[in-house]
């Protein structure tokens, strides 16, 4: 499987926007990138994922390198909801396995 | 949108017995579910796929005969912990994605204690 390298940590103030930066130089044609967060004693939450192209929704923007060789997931205004364990995987076709890197402890202070 | 319901969210068990999680999919189809373990500050371990009507496929240094898994149903999975000791004790947690496409939904874990 690809490896995905993540910071251990970031901190934010509220409202501010997080960038939060993945490299995976290692990525192939066929993955497309994950984006999970982890609140405290909770499963894994869906946020985004893209191929090749940027990608936005109601939580957060995928901002994907042109070369795919990194990425970064943009949380527009950060709030104390928002503070989780983020994590960037690669994944391929349907059905196909997730593995977990170590992820970004993001600290969201008020 | 999806949901993944994942039962008992706590469970505490005397050393040596068994304990089964369920997990299950509430409003869709999911032929391929997956089984992670995750200890205090660590990053999530998967443990194994679980196929529906087929056999489980284990990741390396995953004991099968430990962790018993059944995949009968579309929308079932079931984690069997069997003689547990106080090193199984962990936050075990399920995912499943739509066999129509779309994200990987995850249960919101079952943690386990055995004493």
């Amino acid at each position: 499987d690809a490896k995905t390298t993540q910071p251990n940590s970031m901190e934010s103030n509220e409202e501010e926007p997080v960038h939060l930066p993945c490299n995976h130089s290692t990525i192939s044609g066929t993955d497309y990138i994950h984006w999970y967060r982890q609140l405290p004693s909770q499963g894994p939450e869906y946020v985004i994922h893209g191929l090749t192209s940027n990608v936005n929704n109601r939580m957060a923007s995928l901002a994907i390198a042109e070369d795919r060789k990194s990425s970064t997931l943009i949380l527009h205004r950060a709030t104390l909801r928002d503070a989780a364990v983020y994590y960037c995987i690669l994944g391929r076709s349907a059905g196909n396995k997730l593995t977990f890197g170590g992820g970004t402890r993001v600290l969201v202070k008020p | 949108g999806a949901v993944v319901s994942q039962h008992p969210s706590r469970v505490i068990c005397k050393s040596g017995t068994s304990v089964k999680i369920e997990c299950r999919s509430l409003d869709f189809q999911a032929t391929t579910m997956f089984w992670y373990r995750q200890f205090p500050k660590q990053s999530l371990m998967l443990m194994a796929t679980s196929n529906e009507g087929s056999k489980a496929t284990y990741e390396q240094g995953v004991e099968k005969d430990k962790f018993l898994i059944n995949h009968a149903s579309l929308t079932l999975s079931t984690l069997t912990v069997t003689s547990a000791h106080p090193e199984d004790s962990s936050f075990y947690i399920c995912s499943a994605r739509d066999a129509a496409g779309g994200g990987y939904t995850f249960g919101s874990g079952t943690r386990l204690t055995v004493v």
